[in-house]
């Protein structure tokens, strides 16, 4: 089936930039998204990139998709305490009907 | 912001009894979905719900598990008879026309005593 990974822990200090990074495996996905999970709370849309895209940006966040290699990136400029969270990366494809494949989240700890 | 609403936040429940999660989607979303998430893993899809009737299911999604929609409004999973190993947090999604947003609840934690 399809495999979604990311890595489990990234720390930053405050103002410096995140990245977090996606891989997946699979070749029809069509859009790829970014959720964020906050402690005890649901699952809250961020962002998501249509695969004919190769660069997005909303505001702080900038997600960057090479979809030869497969890979996803979402960047938060200027981090703040308040983006500590868990951050998921999905991917959907049309062959799925909407079903999402999710990673195992990378917990974001950013240092004042 | 539109947004998907679950009841009840937390519910406790005893094994073998069964359990009716909630969820009000976003009114003019057609599909509808149930993921959960066992504390520390990745969330995992159940079921996928479209035209009144199940258009996907994973192989988790067992006997024991059924959704429906009543009332045209309330989207539901019921769980027949609780396993310890149903303790989860369980996510109703929901995705409009347009196929590209989806869109998550709050989440039930489900604990099973």
């Amino acid at each position: 089936g399809e495999d979604v990974e990311q890595s489990l822990f990234l720390s930053v200090r405050e103002g410096d930039s995140s990245v977090i990074n996606c891989t997946y495996t699979d070749s029809s996905s069509t859009y790829l998204y970014w959720y964020k999970q906050e402690p005890g709370a649901g699952l809250q849309l961020l962002t998501y990139i249509f695969s004919n895209m190769d660069m997005k940006q909303d505001q702080r966040l900038t997600v960057l998709l090479n979809k030869k290699d497969k890979h996803l990136s979402l960047r938060i400029a200027d981090t703040q305490t308040g983006d500590s969270a868990i951050y998921f990366c999905a991917e959907k494809s049309d062959s799925t009907l909407g079903r999402l494949y999710f990673g195992r989240g990378t917990q974001l700890t950013v240092w004042p | 912001e539109p947004e998907v609403t679950q009841t009840p936040s937390h519910q406790v429940t005893q094994m073998g009894q069964e359990v009716i999660l909630r969820c009000v989607p976003i009114s003019n979303h057609l599909y509808f979905y149930w993921y959960r998430q066992i504390l520390g893993q990745k969330v995992e899809f159940l079921v996928s719900f479209y035209n009144n009737e199940i258009s996907e299911k994973s192989e988790i999604f067992d006997d024991q598990f059924s959704v429906e929609r009543p009332d045209g409004s309330n989207f539901t999973l019921k769980i027949r008879s609780t396993k310890l190993e149903d303790s989860a947090m369980y996510f109703c999604a929901t995705l409009g026309v347009e196929n590209t947003e989806a869109f998550f609840g709050q989440g039930t934690r489900l604990t099973v005593v």
